[in-house]
């Protein structure tokens, strides 16, 4: 399976100001997704990280919030723009080439 | 709308005490069907996963879990509990896309 390298690991950040997190895989990836995981609440999926092209976005998620870019198989970005106290979370980062995919161990981001 | 319910909130289980872990999806298709575990601080490690064939899926660390498509159910199980089973357990089912809905976690609390 793919290993998934994410950083920060963790940052604290001010209301306003925006944060990317990377998202570095071992090999190449068919698929790459990003997920918000809220305090005490299980994954919910930010959207699907197309190499190339534009990110496919849930519901409820908006690229001018949630800017992502996919350069190529291996690498991805999320960036939390704006930020609110809301915003406060872990953001994983997801991939592989089948069903069930490896995770990355996540940027836990506090906002201020 | 496909859907994972994990009834149990909390669990705790005694140290050498089998575990069940109670998850029921809600999906049109054959599903696609997971169990992650989630330590304090940590990202998502995949235990095992179900895609067809035999219902009994092994897993990593002692783990297995059942499908029963007539009950629309996949319990994870564990024959002896370690203290470092302490966890976050998620169920989730593959939905189209490649993508993954969870289920609301179960917090695994182990006694000695």
């Amino acid at each position: 399976s793919a290993v998934i390298s994410q950083k920060p690991s963790r940052d604290i950040c001010q209301r306003g100001t925006s944060l990317t997190i990377q998202c570095q895989v071992d090999s190449q990836v068919t698929m790459m997704f990003w997920y918000r995981q809220q305090p005490g609440q299980s994954l919910t999926l930010i959207a699907t990280a197309n190499q190339g092209s534009e990110a496919t976005y849930e519901s409820g998620f908006v690229i001018d919030k949630f800017p992502i870019s996919r350069p190529n198989l291996t690498f991805s970005t999320l960036t939390v723009s704006n930020m609110s106290p809301e915003d406060s979370s872990i953001y994983l980062c997801s991939g592989g080439d089948g069903i069930g995919y490896t995770f990355g161990s996540g940027t836990r981001l506090t906002v201020v | 709308a496909q859907s994972v319910t994990q009834p149990d909130i909390h669990i705790t289980v005694s140290e050498g005490a089998s575990l069940e872990l109670r998850c029921n999806y809600s999906y049109g298709a054959t599903p696609y069907l997971f169990w992650y575990v989630q330590s304090p601080g940590q990202g998502l490690q995949l235990l095992l996963k179900y895609f067809s064939g035999d219902t009994l899926v092994q897993g990593i660390k002692g783990f297995e879990a059942e499908f029963k498509r007539s009950q629309s159910s996949f319990n994870l199980r564990k024959p002896s509990v370690h203290w470092s089973d302490a966890a976050e357990y998620f169920c989730a089912v593959g939905v189209g896309g490649n993508k993954l809905v969870f289920g609301a976690g179960t917090i695994l609390r182990v006694k000695s």
